[in-house]
């Protein structure tokens, strides 16, 4: 089955506690992405990755890192989380970055930073 | 400043009624316009895509519509089922490369 699939699904740690949410995806797609969601503002895309070894900035990439070291996987490090970063991640993918692909999303991961 | 707002943000109808959603952008270059149900504790899963040429485009019990010179897009749902009860976000993809504008989402919630 094609999916994106992203682990853990919760996650609760304390202040400064690095982390890492791990994303795959089984499409071959080159283009991932991590989103955060909170309440009132949307989704906000924190990272991209339009290919292997190709990272860029999103809207919010503070207090963030990625790497894309093979295709199927876009990892999202937190080296030291912070509370505000208490939120709903989701990872999503596409088959390239082109604008008429579908983005398909993973499940989400709901982390709380005490 | 490239946004999309989306209303209402919440609303409750009876299961077999009809309900509209709407999306208002102020986005440039204007690419495509996605409607996306997401579940609750789920990811977003897309319903429809439309193209500046695009008026009105369904998938099943979902229309959408859109109006590139007003800057306005809708989701009209038929039928209510219950199953239909989630968050219906608009995103709205600017120029030829991958930068997205999400909405705030509207949550429906169909009651029997």
């Amino acid at each position: 089955e094609a999916q994106v699939t992203q682990n853990p699904r919760y996650l609760i740690t304390v202040t400064g506690k690095k982390l890492t949410v791990t994303c795959s995806q089984n499409m071959n797609h080159e283009y991932m992405s991590w989103y955060r969601q909170d309440p009132g503002l949307g989704l906000r895309q924190i990272y991209y990755s339009m290919n292997v070894e190709v990272t860029d900035k999103g809207d919010v990439p503070e207090g963030y890192k990625v790497s894309r070291k093979e295709k199927r996987n876009f990892p999202l490090i937190l080296e030291s989380p912070s509370p505000n970063q208490t939120s709903l991640y989701f990872c999503a993918s596409q088959l390239g970055a082109g604008s008429s692909y579908e983005q398909y999303f993973g499940p989400g991961t709901r982390l709380t930073v005490t | 400043k490239n946004q999309v707002e989306q209303s209402p943000q919440s609303l409750i109808i009876l299961e077999g009624k009809n309900c509209t959603l709407q999306c208002n952008y102020t986005v440039s270059p204007f690419s495509n316009l996605r409607w996306y149900k997401q579940d609750t504790g789920r990811g977003p899963v897309s319903l429809t895509i439309m193209t500046f040429s695009e008026n009105t485009k369904s998938n099943g019990r979902y229309t959408a519509t859109l109006d590139a010179d007003t800057k306005q897009s809708s989701l009209h749902i038929t039928a209510s089922q219950l199953s239909d009860s989630a968050s219906y976000i608009c995103v709205v993809r600017i120029g030829a490369g991958n930068m997205l504008t999400f909405g705030g989402g509207t949550r429906l919630m169909v009651k029997p």
